[in-house]
């Protein structure tokens, strides 16, 4: 079945560091995939995605490569701010229909 | 609407007793779904519909959940003799194309 597997959290950084969470997956066929952030106390919103191959999704400054070789979909940002202090989690969709696969989320924490 | 709704926002229950969590999708998404996500963890597909029709409820963890959908639109997630292993985030999403688009969801504590 289809999975998907991200680096454990929490991640801590100083402001204006660079960013990186590591993001793989397991799915049949060529899955949509998604980066979603989690702010303290909201829902989930919807930070990038990418829909195929070698596509780069790109949102706030953060940015993540789908690449089918590696079945890798990191999350980078150059420079982080303490607003990003969120959790971040890692998805997938493969199904006909749209069901979403999470990974277990990173929990990243940005001090001034 | 401007997004997905959830209400209630936070619900205490009694082991036991019955509990009914409501989605308001946004206006015009033909497909809905239902996630859990229990503390620290991602969230879990529970089930899907496209308009009324249930056309998935593999993730539904017992038969005490229940959801439904009548006119296509509301969605009622219902969890009959909650028991302590309910307690989780109920998340509600509804979608266009490939993307989904989440509630800030329900927050159940089973006593």
């Amino acid at each position: 079945g289809d999975s998907v597997t991200q680096m454990e959290g929490p991640v801590t950084l100083s402001e204006e560091a660079f960013l990186t969470i590591n993001c793989t997956y397991t799915a049949t066929g060529y899955p949509s995939l998604f980066w979603y952030v989690q702010y303290p106390g909201e829902g989930l919103q919807l930070l990038l995605k990418a829909t195929k191959a070698d596509d780069k999704g790109s949102n706030k400054g953060f940015e993540a490569t789908y690449r089918k070789e590696t079945t890798s979909f990191h999350l980078e940002k150059g420079s982080v701010q303490v607003s990003d202090s969120a959790v971040y989690f890692c998805a997938l969709n493969s199904g006909g229909y749209q069901k979403v696969t999470f990974g277990t989320g990173t929990k990243l924490q940005v001090i001034p | 609407g401007a997004g997905v709704s959830q209400s209630p926002r936070y619900k205490v229950a009694k082991r036991g007793q019955d509990v009914a969590l409501r989605c308001d999708p946004i206006s015009g998404h033909v497909s809905l779904f239902w996630y859990q996500q229990a503390l620290g963890q991602g969230p879990e597909f529970l089930t899907y519909f496209q308009n009324e029709a249930q056309l998935d409820k593999s993730g539904l963890p017992s038969d005490r959940f229940f959801a439904e959908r009548p006119e296509g639109s509301v969605s009622t997630l219902k969890i009959q003799r909650t028991q302590q292993e309910d307690s989780a985030v109920y998340l509600c999403a509804s979608s266009d194309l490939d993307t989904q688009y989440f509630g800030p969801g329900t927050r159940l504590t089973v006593l």
